[in-house]
Order: C-alpha cells, then structure tokens, then sequence
C-alpha cells in the first residue's frame, strides 16, 4: 500500500531554531505539493513541484521558509528562523502527471514554536 | 480568486440521519470540484470528484453534485455511521489535474450512536 510518508511527525522548537520538515513522495508520482493547516487560515498552498522543478512558491514567506526536491524521492520545506506563528500542521502531497486529479497526502508533521 | 465557502460545524448527528453538508464555491472558468474527508491523526484523503458541470461524484454512499448554475457542490448521505466522524473538505481546482487545491475551512462532523 504506497503512502506518503514524513518526518517528523511532531516537531517543537524554541523561537529562532532551524526547522526542517522531510517529504517521500509516493514512487512515481511526479508533482508534490506543501500546504499548511491552522485554525484560523484552514489549509493553504505554500509550494508545489513537478519534475523537481517549483512551480509556485508564492504562498511561502521568503525570507524565512524554503522548499526544494533534492532528488525525486525526497522533498524538505524548511524554516529559518522559526517563529510561533510558524506552528502548524504542514502537509505533504503527491500526485501524477497533468490528467490525474488525486492528491495522496501525508499525515502531517505538527510543529509547535515556543 | 477562487474560494470556497462551506457550512460552519460541527455538525452532530444521529447514527442513519441523513447528512447534507454545504459548499458553494467561486472560480474563474471550469474549475473541478472536490471532497476530502480527514479523519483524526491522519492527513486528507479524496472522498470524491467531480470535473465538468452535471457530475454527480459518490464514494462510499457520499454523493456530490458539481451544480454550475448555483457554484455549489454539497456533501450528502442518507445514513451516516459513527464511522463517518471526521473533518470533511470542499475544494476545487481551477486548472487541470495535479494542480494546487483551494479548500474551504472543514466541517466537522460527529455522528453518535
């Protein structure tokens, strides 16, 4: 049964740490997604990937998050430096080529910034 | 841009009620619509689909209507289960497949026996 899988499941950190968030998409899939979960904004896109290449990273703050696909079996989204507001449930996804519309999502890392 | 508006919860409910549960939505061209069921400690998983207007998507005895004259897409089911309990997500797409979601806030739904 092909899953998604991420480490770690849950992640608290101090103000100010590095954080870093690792993503394996299913085998195959090609298009990989982030989005994060909080009460107040729900679920929203903060980048996604296809091939390895980003496609859109605008809902990302730049000057502190950054996502890349080192290789096609892995995603990292990582913050530098954390804030509270940071804390969150940060989703992976993945998916196939442009006619398949299923997301298979991960089951989150919950990050909680002190 | 595109949005998606679905009813506040949670909604609780009675084990066989019957569950409605609304979504209207607001997208430039043909967008494909979506539900997404969340169950507790897990990530998003597709209940449903539907990508042209008319669709009726059903999974699981859930059935959606992609209604284009009314941009609405509402979750039913004639007789829930406890097993039912969880968060459920609208959402659509605008372009085509394996392009980023816009969902709505979830409904949580609990259903007692």
């Amino acid at each position: 049964d092909a899953r998604v899988t991420q480490t770690p499941r849950h992640k608290v950190t101090e103000m100010g740490q590095e954080v870093t968030m690792r993503c394996q998409p299913i085998l195959g899939h090609n298009t990989v997604f982030w989005y994060r979960q909080t009460m107040m904004q729900g679920l929203e896109l903060l980048a996604y990937f296809r091939n390895r290449a980003p496609l859109d990273d605008s809902g990302m703050p730049k000057d502190r998050f950054s996502a890349e696909m080192p290789d096609a079996t892995l995603a990292t989204l990582k913050i530098q430096p954390s804030e509270p507001r940071d804390s969150a449930v940060y989703f992976c996804a993945s998916g196939w080529g442009t006619e398949s519309y299923e997301q298979y999502f991960g089951p989150g890392t919950r990050l909680t910034v002190t | 841009g595109n949005s998606v508006t679905q009813m506040e919860g949670p909604v609780t409910l009675s084990e066989e009620a019957f569950l409605t549960i609304n979504c209207t939505y607001t997208a430039t061209g043909y967008p494909s619509l979506f539900w997404y069921v969340q169950y507790p400690g897990e990530g998003l998983q597709l209940l449903l689909k539907a990508t042209k207007a008319d669709d009726k998507g059903s999974n699981k005895g859930f059935e959606a209507t992609y209604r284009k004259e009314t941009t609405s897409f509402h979750l039913e089911k004639g007789s829930v289960q406890v097993s039912d309990s969880a968060v459920y997500f609208c959402a659509l797409t605008s372009n085509s497949g394996n392009t980023p979601l816009v969902f709505g806030k979830g409904t949580r739904l609990s259903v007692i026996a």
